[in-house]
């Protein structure tokens, strides 16, 4: 596509539900990252695929959060669990490579645990 | 630690006027750093990207400057639009290694008013 898509744009959940975000990066970007935005607070790191290498989980909060990229496109956060500290925008982002300049955000997936 | 710095944390200006939001960084290894522009809703849109040799980048109305010596960072608004209103982020990329991380600042919320 021409932009990175996020789906869904929005999401309710009860805390202790399940979840899964998806991000569909654009094509032929090799690097794909998720970020979480909490309500008047930075963008935090969770995780960042490169290519077949192995991903840098090291910014997920919890084991409750976990993230697959399948076939080097689309990629799926997950939390389970949920947890109402669990809200915020998660955003996705991917470029062409790693160190490119091309990052391009998707418009994100604004999650509420009530 | 690396830490990025906003200031102010939110801004409200007349329609027409011109306006500085401040960046301060410590990040290393640094690699380069970028403005975004991030409307309500969306996700964060690059409006300028400078790597450490760069001081000065414009893109139309909005002029960025770079210190690398300082770590500081300005975004500059010439004569603002109501459609500038929106969320301002300093984004320094982390060098070096397999990952670049972007580090974000919390952003600058601006709000011009007719």
């Amino acid at each position: 596509g021409a932009g990175v898509s996020q789906s869904p744009s929005n999401k309710v959940t009860e805390k202790g539900k399940d979840v899964e975000l998806r991000c569909d990066p654009i094509s032929g970007h090799t690097a794909l990252y998720w970020y979480r935005q909490s309500l008047g607070q930075g963008l935090e790191f969770l995780i960042y695929f490169q290519g077949n290498s192995a991903p840098d989980k090291s910014g997920l909060p919890s084991d409750r959060f976990s993230a697959e990229r399948t076939g080097g496109s689309v990629s799926t956060l997950t939390i389970q669990r949920t947890q109402q500290e669990d809200s915020a925008v998660y955003l996705c982002a991917s470029s062409p490579q790693s160190g490119a300049r091309g990052y391009t955000f998707g418009s994100g997936t604004r999650l509420t645990v009530v | 630690k690396n830490q990025v710095e906003q200031s102010p944390q939110s801004l409200i200006i007349l329609e027409g006027k011109n306006c500085t939001l401040q960046c301060n960084y410590t990040v290393s290894p640094f690699s380069n750093l970028r403005w975004y522009k991030q409307d309500t809703g969306r996700g964060p849109v690059s409006l300028t990207i400078m790597t450490f040799s760069e001081n000065t980048k414009s893109n139309g109305r909005y002029t960025a400057t770079l210190d690398a010596d300082t770590k500081q960072s300005s975004l500059h608004i010439t004569a603002s639009q109501l459609s500038d209103s929106a969320s301002y982020i300093c984004v320094v990329i982390l060098g070096g290694g397999a990952t670049n991380k972007l580090i974000f600042g919390t952003g600058t919320l601006l709000a011009v008013q007719p």
